[in-house]
C-alpha cells in the first residue's frame, strides 16, 4: 500500500517563481515529514522536515507546510533556480524511524 | 565527514545470476537501511538493521535476497538468484540511531543493477 503519495510526477517553472510540490499520506501515525531532493546517479540527500506538531517549516528559499486535517503537505521554493532542477520525494517517518516514499516529481526549472 | 559508500555503483548481470552490494555507512551511525528503488517509483525499504541485529526485513523477498551486516558497521547485500524485476538503484541509508524518534538518514550514491 502506498502511504505516500505525489500524485505529480513533473513540474515545470520559471526562474524567480515559486515551486509548489504536493504530497498526500495515509498514515496519521507519522510524527515527521520530510523531503529529499535527488539528482541523476545521486542518493537522495535531506531537504527540509517538519515535525507532526507544526503546521510550517521554513529554512531559507525552502517552506514546508503540513495540513494534518488533510493529511497532505507541500514544499514551496521561492525564488526558484535553475540549480533546484531535480526529482523531489516526500517521505513520512514512522516507527523505528522508518521512512516510506512518494513517487517522486520532477522539478524543471527553466532560465 | 565521509557519507555512506557504495560499491559497485552499477552492475548488469543475466537473470539467475548472482550479485552482492556493499555498504560502508557513516561512522557511528548505528542504524543502517537498504532501500529498491525502481524506475518511476520511490525507494521502498528492503531491510533495517540495529548494530549487527536485524530490526525489520517485512520486505525483504527472502527467498531470493538476504542481507548482513556482521560486525555492525558495513552490510552487503545479495540476490540469488536475480530475476528481470530486480533491475533498480539500491540505497543504502544510515542514522544515528533509529529509536522512537527521528532521526535524518544519509543516503549513499547507489548501485544501479541492471538484470537482461
Amino acid at each position: 500500500d502506498q502511504q505516500v503519495k505525489q500524485n505529480s510526477p513533473s513540474l515545470r517553472v520559471q526562474e524567480g517563481r515559486i515551486s509548489i510540490l504536493n504530497c498526500d499520506y495515509t498514515n496519521s501515525m507519522f510524527d515527521y515529514f520530510l523531503w529529499y531532493k535527488k539528482y541523476p546517479a545521486e542518493g537522495p540527500t535531506f531537504l527540509i522536515s517538519i515535525s507532526s506538531i507544526k503546521d510550517k517549516n521554513e529554512d531559507g528559499r525552502f517552506t514546508v507546510f503540513l495540513n494534518k486535517s488533510a493529511k497532505h503537505l507541500s514544499l514551496h521554493i521561492v525564488p526558484s533556480q535553475p540549480g533546484d532542477s531535480a526529482v523531489y520525494f516526500c517521505a513520512g517517518n514512522g516507527i523505528g524511524n522508518q521512512f516510506y516514499f512518494g513517487t517522486g516529481t520532477s522539478l524543471t526549472v527553466i532560465p | 565527514e565521509a557519507g555512506v559508500a557504495q560499491s559497485p555503483r552499477y552492475k548488469i548481470i543475466e537473470k539467475r545470476q548472482s550479485v552482492a552490494f556493499w555498504c560502508n555507512p557513516i561512522s557511528g551511525h548505528a542504524t543502517l537501511y537498504w532501500y529498491q528503488q525502481i524506475l518511476g517509483q520511490g525507494p521502498k525499504l528492503l531491510i533495517q538493521f540495529q548494530n549487527n541485529g536485524v530490526v525489520d526485513d517485512s520486505q525483504l523477498p527472502k527467498d531470493r535476497f538476504s542481507a548482513e551486516r556482521l560486525k555492525g558497521v558495513d552490510s552487503t547485500l545479495k540476490i540469488q538468484p536475480a530475476k528481470l524485476e530486480d533491475s533498480a538503484v539500491y540505497l543504502c541509508a544510515s542514522s544515528l540511531l533509529a529509536g522512537s524518534s527521528y532521526n535524518e538518514q544519509f543516503f549513499g550514491p547507489g548501485t544501479r543493477l541492471t538484470v537482461l
